[in-house]
């Protein structure tokens, strides 16, 4: 079975303090791994997109890694409107991507 | 608006009633999928569509459960004698066709009493 685990699950960062997010999959032929962004109330909206070890994508202060078991957000020098709940997903051929329960990160200012 | 749109936001309902939730994807959008989202949990697949294509029905979690999509356009997710484990957000997507790259509604969130 597809398992996607999310790590932390929660992470409360100062504002300009860096860090990342961690994604580990365990999957049988991983075609695509995927990062959304979730607001409270708010539907996950569409960050990057991963396919092969070694690419990365870069959106502001969001970079988003990929390796052969897992991803990583990385965020740097995070702002206050940076806080979300981060989603993680893999496509392995399934119609439907599996997600992970995410990393719900907080930015004091 | 452009974006999915979902209805009711919130919806309070009593054990054993049925609701139906409704979602409008986006224009011209041809994939049509429903989730759930319990409280700090991931998303959880129920239902995938595709063009004229057979649903994909596997994340629905017992025969309570089903939805339809008319005219390749609109989707309706029946709960039937609902449970109070039903309660969450139900969450639509839509997409053009590329794999992961998914456009949500905003949900509709359900209790169970």
């Amino acid at each position: 079975e597809d398992q996607v685990t999310q790590s932390p699950e929660a992470l409360r960062l100062q504002e300009g303090e860096s860090s990342s997010l961690n994604c580990s999959y365990t999957v049988s032929g991983l075609r695509g791994l995927f990062w959304y962004r979730q607001d409270p109330g708010k539907g996950p909206e569409f960050l990057f997109t991963l396919y092969s070890a070694g690419e990365e994508k870069e959106k502001e202060r969001l970079k988003a890694t990929l390796t052969k078991k897992e991803s990583f957000l990385h965020i740097t020098a995070p702002k206050p409107e940076d806080s979300a709940t981060y989603l993680c997903a893999v496509d392995t051929g399934r119609r439907a991507l599996t997600f992970g329960s995410g990393t719900r990160l907080q930015v004091q200012p | 608006g452009a974006g999915v749109s979902q209805s009711p936001s919130n919806k309070v309902t009593e054990k054993g009633k049925d609701v139906e939730l409704r979602c409008d994807p986006i224009s011209g959008h041809t994939a049509l999928y429903w989730y759930r989202q319990s409280l700090g949990q991931g998303l959880e697949f129920l239902i995938y569509f595709q063009g004229n294509s057979a649903p994909d029905k596997s994340g629905l979690p017992s025969d309570r459960f089903s939805a339809e999509r008319t005219g390749g356009s609109v989707s309706t997710l029946t709960i039937q004698r609902t449970q109070q484990e039903d309660s969450a957000v139900y969450l639509c997507a839509s997409s053009a066709g590329l794999v992961g790259e998914l456009f949500f509604g905003e949900g509709s969130r359900l209790t169970v009493l």
